[in-house]
C-alpha cells in the first residue's frame, strides 16, 4: 500500500486538460516535502516530468504542471495529447518514514 | 547528458545474494553532489525506492531493507553497486539504478537506467 494515494485512472478526449491528483499526510507532502513527477510509457523507464512542485526539466512540454496545497497536489495536463496515455507516480520524501515515497501511479488514457 | 545501464544476473536462488552494478556514462560519478539510486518495481506495480550512495561513500537505505543492503561506489570505474541478501520471490521486479542531483529531503530521480528484471526463483 503506497504512502501516497492516486486514483488508479484518468481519461480525457483530445485537447482537453485533466488533472492527478497526489494525496499524501503530515508527514510528507503536508510537511512542506517537495512532490516530483514521474511518466512512465509501457515497459520503459520512468522520466522525470516535474521537480520540486512546479518546475519542469529541460526539454517537458508547458502543457505538464505541477501544483501543491496542504497535504496534496496535483498534476495537470492540458492539450492531452495520444503521447501521453502512460502512467504517471509522484514522489516525496516521508520524514516519519525516512523514506522517500512513490503514488500508486495514475494511467491516463486519451480516448 | 547522464546515461545508467544496469547489469547483472536476471535469476537469483531464494536465500541468495542479488548484486546488480549500474556504469555510469556521460559524466563522472565522482563529479557534483549526485546521489546514486537504487528503484524497484514489481510486475504490474509501482515503484519503490531501496536505497542511495554518495560519492563519499555514505549510503541511505530504505529502512525495512536496510538489514539486508548494501550499497558501494566504484569511482575508477564509473560504477556503483547493490547487494541484497536472503532474497525471497517478494524481491522479484525490475531495478531501476538512478541519479539524484538534489540531496537529503530535496531528492528526485533526474535520470534512469533502462532497468533489469530480476527474477527470485529456485
Amino acid at each position: 500500500q503506497s504512502v501516497l494515494t492516486q486514483p488508479p485512472s484518468v481519461s480525457g478526449a483530445p485537447g482537453q486538460r485533466v488533472t492527478l491528483s497526489c494525496t499524501g499526510n503530515s508527514s510528507n507532502i503536508g510537511a512542506d516535502y517537495d512532490v516530483h513527477w514521474y511518466l512512465q510509457l509501457p515497459r520503459t523507464a520512468p522520466k522525470l516530468l516535474i521537480y520540486g512542485d512546479t518546475n519542469r526539466p529541460s526539454g517537458v512540454p508547458a502543457r505538464f504542471s505541477g501544483s501543491k496545497s496542504g497535504s496534496s497536489a496535483s498534476l495537470a495536463i492540458t492539450g492531452l495529447q495520444a503521447e501521453d496515455e502512460a502512467d504517471y507516480y509522484c514522489q516525496s520524501y516521508d520524514g516519519s518514514l525516512n523514506d522517500y515515497v512513490f503514488g500508486s501511479g495514475t494511467r491516463v488514457t486519451v480516448l | 547528458q547522464v546515461q545508467l545501464q544496469e547489469s547483472g544476473p536476471g535469476l537469483v536462488r531464494p536465500s541468495q545474494t542479488l548484486s546488480l552494478t549500474c556504469t555510469v556514462s556521460g559524466g563522472s560519478i565522482s563529479g557534483g553532489s549526485y546521489s546514486w539510486n537504487w528503484v524497484r518495481q514489481p510486475a504490474g506495480k509501482g515503484l519503490e525506492w531501496i536505497g542511495q550512495i554518495y560519492i563519499t561513500g555514505r549510503p541511505n537505505y530504505k529502512p525495512s531493507l536496510e538489514s539486508r543492503l548494501s550499497m558501494s561506489v566504484d569511482p575508477s570505474k564509473n560504477q556503483f553497486s547493490l547487494r541484497l541478501t536472503s532474497v525471497t520471490a517478494a524481491d522479484t521486479a525490475v531495478y531501476y539504478c538512478a541519479s539524484s542531483l538534489a540531496i537529503g529531503s530535496l531528492a528526485y530521480f533526474d535520470y534512469w537506467g533502462q532497468g533489469t528484471l530480476v527474477s527470485v526463483s529456485s
